[in-house]
């Protein structure tokens, strides 16, 4: 069973829909990051939180925007996507991101789906 | 640019033995990572290699060349739920993982 977990697990939504996605790690890790997966291509690394302070942000669109409350939750909120948004999004948890080799433990993920 | 190369694809028998290769180019290297994901799962961490030589952990071993740049993950005795995607990562010198895409691997009764 895993430590992290992952709501809702599959979400359709328009263009002009609001929606959020939330993970949830019960592993008392202090660093949490957000992933897109798409098929066939490497995971791409979109947002690091490391004891609630965003250390990363790479590059990505501003209609993608994370809010991370505590340690323990992570927030994935979504504004006028676009089709090529879908995709499956992962949540990961570490003990401590800020340095030295950590293992990132995944949660199950949410499958979008922008119509 | 920071790459890591993998096959897309593989298939193998039950009860066989299968080694995917990665190879990597990165800015600094601290570590390399397999990760097995099932069709629809979480990514599940397998193995952390970051000195050369390889590393047994029961069906599964991980080998390191870090003067080439070469790593790979050997499945024994293979069974029919080892059907999954393999991730293999590596960590770069400001400790970001740099992922490959994945070689899917398919055993045939």
């Amino acid at each position: 069973e895993t430590g992290v977990t992952q709501t809702p697990r599959h979400l359709v939504m328009g263009m002009t829909n609001k929606k959020s996605l939330k993970c949830e790690q019960h592993l008392g890790h202090n660093a949490m990051y957000w992933y897109k997966q798409s098929a066939k291509k490497p995971l791409e690394l979109m947002f690091v939180y490391n004891f609630k302070e965003q250390t990363e942000n790479n590059s990505v669109p501003s209609r993608f925007s994370p809010e991370c409350p505590n340690s323990s939750h992570l927030f994935l909120h979504l504004h006028t996507l676009q089709p090529e948004d879908s995709a499956l999004y992962l949540c990961a948890s570490s003990q401590d991101g800020r340095g030295g080799p950590d293992t990132q433990y995944f949660g199950p993920g949410t499958r979008l789906t922008v119509l | 640019g920071q790459n890591i190369d993998q096959p897309t694809e593989m298939t193998a028998t039950e009860g066989a033995i299968v080694q995917i290769n990665c190879t990597y180019q990165t800015s600094g290297f601290n570590g390399l990572f397999w990760y097995q994901q099932h069709a629809g799962e979480a990514p599940t961490f397998l193995s952390y290699n970051v000195l050369d030589g390889l590393e047994e952990k029961g069906r599964f071993s991980s080998f390191l060349s870090r003067s080439t740049g070469y790593s790979y993950l050997l499945l024994k005795e293979l069974q029919m739920k080892d059907s999954a995607s393999y991730l293999c990562a590596v960590m770069d010198s400001n400790y970001q993982l740099i992922w490959g895409a994945g070689t899917k691997l398919i055993i045939k009764p």
